[in-house]
């Protein structure tokens, strides 16, 4: 069965703190991606990556970095968290064409206090 | 890019099937419909996608107007585990680093009633 797993199901992290939310693949998938979702406004991609050390921002990069160093996992970094990114964080991952089907892990609970 | 509409909520008998609809009158020639459901406190699992065709799979039938204005998903009997939010996604086959870039609307919960 396909597997995307995330480090954490809940992480609680103080303000200023940085932050690593780790996602890792068993499908050798190419492409990986985090969102962030929140109640009202849906999934929203952070960044994306569609290969080894390569990363491209979606809709909401401000305040988030990412890291690729090897195919199957994709790391999200909030330098110094603040209490506006308290949210549940998703990571998936696809294999490229067009009948694209994103994998999700179950995502990761961040409270920053 | 190319939105979709949804209701907010529906609701359905288990057993019963379920017909839920989604508007998407700018849509491109080239984008492809995706569904996807999230249930409660999971991430979300593909259901279903198509371009121009009806589509079956062993979760749901996907039927696309003519237009392409709009499509349903439907599931042919509801159990209890179907409930679940539901989004409708148009997926830009624009190629290049756009691949799975999906954008999600807020969806319909599902609700199953016993």
């Amino acid at each position: 069965d396909v597997k995307v797993t995330q480090s954490s199901r809940y992480l609680v992290k103080r303000t200023g703190e940085k932050v690593f939310l780790e996602c890792v693949q068993d499908m050798d998938h190419e492409n990986m991606f985090w969102y962030r979702q929140d109640p009202g406004l849906g999934l929203r991609l952070i960044y994306f990556s569609y290969d080894v050390k390569m990363k491209e921002k979606g809709d909401i990069p401000e305040g988030y970095s990412v890291s690729r160093e090897k195919k199957e996992r994709f790391s999200l970094i909030l330098e110094s968290a603040s209490t506006n990114q308290t949210s549940m964080y998703l990571c998936a991952s696809s294999f490229p064409g067009s009948g694209e089907k994103l994998f999700f892990g179950s995502g990761t609970q961040l409270s920053v206090l | 890019d190319a939105k979709t509409t949804q209701p907010n909520s529906m609701e359905s008998n288990e057993e019963e099937p379920v017909h839920l609809p989604c508007n998407h009158s700018t849509i491109s020639g080239t984008d492809y419909i995706h569904w996807y459901r999230q249930l409660p406190s999971q991430g979300p699992e593909y259901v279903i996608h198509g371009l121009t065709s009806n589509v079956n799979n062993r979760m749901a039938s996907l039927a696309i107007a003519e237009d392409r204005k709009s499509s349903t998903l439907i599931l042919h009997r509801a159990t209890l585990r179907d409930a679940a939010v539901y989004y409708c996604i148009l997926r830009p086959n624009a190629g290049g680093t756009s691949y799975g870039k999906l954008t999600f609307g807020q969806g319909t919960i599902l609700t199953v009633h016993p």
